[in-house]
């Protein structure tokens, strides 16, 4: 089974402040792809980021990046000297191969992030 | 934009009653993939279509089915309403049906009320 734990259900920071997300999680697959989404308050799901098995390497995109270790099953998303247009709620997802529905995603909890001036 | 559109945006019906949810992939798509947002629940995979297929089934209740026309938009049904079945659905799109690593991009989603 998989499973996507993302312990932190709200966090709030000041403007210009980073912040980390936390995401753990369980799969028996080998192989397998980590993906983030944002959901702004007008609800929908945007996509941010897609990470496979057996890419380790930490990614950047401008404000926003992430880091992959496989060793602690953990795939944390920083953003860095937050806005308020950050504010939304985050979700990590995982899909794996091999499970017979390849395609679908496990999704997280979400974390909830509030930005304020 | 993502380019996948669902109608209608917003849904109010009564217990019992049954609904009809529709979804548009993105042009090139031939998957498409329901979810379900709820408070209790959170957001959970329904069911997936390729070009007319269903390919893979989540945590679809027996009351919900769902079909992919020829023109590849996609219909979710939901019957026999219940309070519980208050969600967002959420329609998402992709390239291949098979590939655990596509993207998914997801419509703006429609809200069900039931009340």
């Amino acid at each position: 089974a998989q499973k996507v734990t993302q312990a932190q259900t709200e966090i709030s920071v000041v403007e210009k402040e980073d912040v980390t997300l936390d995401c753990v999680y369980e799969t028996r697959d080998t192989t397998y792809y980590l993906f983030w989404y944002k959901q702004p308050p007008s609800g929908e799901l945007v996509f941010l980021i897609r990470r496979n098995s057996f890419d380790e390497q930490n990614e950047i995109s401008g404000r926003y990046s992430w880091n992959f270790q496989k060793s602690t099953s953990s795939f944390n998303f920083t953003i860095t000297a937050s806005q308020v247009v950050d504010s939304a709620v985050y979700f990590c997802a995982l899909s794996a191969v091999n499970t017979g529905t390849a395609s679908k995603l496990t999704f997280g909890t979400g974390t909830r992030l509030q930005v304020t001036l | 934009d993502s380019g996948v559109t669902q109608t209608p945006k917003h849904l109010i019906t009564a217990t019992g009653q049954r609904v009809t949810l529709r979804c548009s992939p993105r042009s090139g798509d031939l998957s498409v993939y329901w979810y379900q947002q709820s408070l209790d629940q959170g957001l959970q995979f329904l069911i997936q279509y390729y070009n007319g297929e269903e390919r893979a089934k989540g945590n679809i209740l027996e009351r919900f089915s769902a079909q992919q026309f020829p023109d590849l938009h996609s219909e979710l049904n939901l019957s026999s309403l219940e309070l519980g079945d208050s969600a967002l659905y959420f329609c998402a799109s992709g390239a291949t049906p098979g590939l655990a690593g596509v993207e998914q991009y997801f419509g703006p989603g429609t809200r069900l009320t039931v009340t």
